[in-house]
This record gives structure tokens, sequence and C-alpha cells, in this order.
């Protein structure tokens, strides 16, 4: 079955970028995405990214994606307190399934 | 323009009970999925109403139904609760096969 992992924990200095990395096992995968959960909050959706494509930017935000690996990134410059959050990894597979898989999520923190 | 709206905020149920959540869609969407987040886990996927059917399901039992209404509403259903059923319930709403689905904040329960 599909499965995305991210690591738990990413610690950055508030004004540095931050880089949180996702790896996905499913080849059929069609768009990957993005989305941050503040705490007792839902998922706001960031960004996403058809597998078509290499990298995608949107203001602080630049997502890199390895078909070949399936490894997918995404890039936060300057930092800023704000940012705090656990962000989680999706991917949507092909083949109609619109249900998304998700990932763990890398709970990022800022320090100031 | 309201965005995803899911009630009840909280919910407490002791074991063998059932529940029904509640959620109505951003405006203009038509689709709508459900997600079940246990604590320190991303989304898992239970199942996606769409045209008033159950359009794709994710690996849970029977004891998870739903159903949506007309104006495109839904709920969601679960007898005989179990301790492990205590997780945040999340609804996303979309377009049919579209790229975003737009998550509300969701209904947390919890099962004693």
């Amino acid at each position: 079955g599909e499965d995305v992992e991210q690591s738990l924990f990413l610690s950055v200095r508030e004004g540095d970028s931050s880089v949180i990395n996702c790896t996905y096992t499913d080849s059929s995968s069609t768009y990957l995405y993005w989305y941050k959960q503040e705490p007792g909050a839902g998922l706001q959706l960031l960004t996403y990214i058809f597998s078509n494509m290499d990298m995608k930017q949107d203001q602080r935000l630049t997502v890199l994606l390895n078909k070949k690996d399936k490894h997918l990134s995404l890039r936060i410059a300057d930092t800023q307190t704000g940012d705090s959050a656990i962000y989680f990894c999706a991917e949507k597979s092909g083949g109609g399934a619109d249900g998304l898989t998700f990932g763990k999520g890398t709970h990022l923190i800022i320090q100031p | 323009d309201a965005g995803v709206t899911q009630s009840p905020t909280h919910l407490i149920k002791t074991r063998g009970q059932q529940v029904t959540l509640r959620c109505s869609p951003k405006s203009g969407h038509d689709t709508v999925s459900w997600y079940q987040q246990a604590l320190g886990q991303g989304p898992q996927f239970i199942f996606q109403y769409y045209e008033e059917e159950e359009r794709q399901r994710g690996n849970f039992p029977d004891r998870f139904s739903g159903h949506q209404f007309p104006n495109y509403s839904s709920e969601l259903n679960v007898n005989a609760l179990l301790l492990g059923d205590s997780a945040l319930y999340l609804c996303a709403s979309s377009f049919p096969r579209a790229d975003e689905q737009f998550f509300g904040p969701g209904t947390r329960l919890t099962v004693l």
C-alpha cells in the first residue's frame, strides 16, 4: 500500500530557511500536497504540486519534487514564529482515487 | 464565503454508543471526504461522498458509515464505539476530482 514518511521534528532559528522533507512510495501519485496544522485546528492547504512538475514557488514557499527518488520538500524562507505548526505531506494516487494519504507530520519549532 | 464547517466541536461518548458528526462543505463544493486523525498521527481517509453516494472508501470497518444530503452536507456515523475511535474527525470538501481539498476545523471525539 501507499506510505508517506516524514521526520517528526525540525528546529530552526527565526529568520532562517526551513526545509521539511517527505518521501512517498506510490509511483502512481498524481498530486502531492503540503498542509499546515496549528494546535487545536484543522488542516490548512499551503501548496501542492502536480507530479509532472519539479518545482513550484509561492511567495515564501518553494516545493521541490524529485519523482525518480519519490522525494518531496517544502522550503519556507525567512521563517517566522507564526510558522510554528505541524506540517503534513500528502499524496493523491492516480486511477480516479481522491482520498489523500498523509504522513505523520513534522513539528516545526522556531527558536528566537 | 463560509469555509467548511463541522459540528459539534467536541463530543464525549462511552463505549458501545453510537455517534453522528456533521459537515457542511465550502460554498460551491459538492464532494465531501471524511478523515480520522488519531493523536500524534496524520489523517487517515475514511470515505468520500459525491451525488449522495459513497464514491471511495478507505480501510475502515462497516461500523463507519455516512450519508450525503441533496444540499451536499454530510454526516459521519460510527456505531458500537471503541476506545480506539477517540480522534479528531476532519471533513474536507472539494469539486469532484479536483486538485484541492479544503478541511474544516474538525470534531474532537472522546470515547470513555
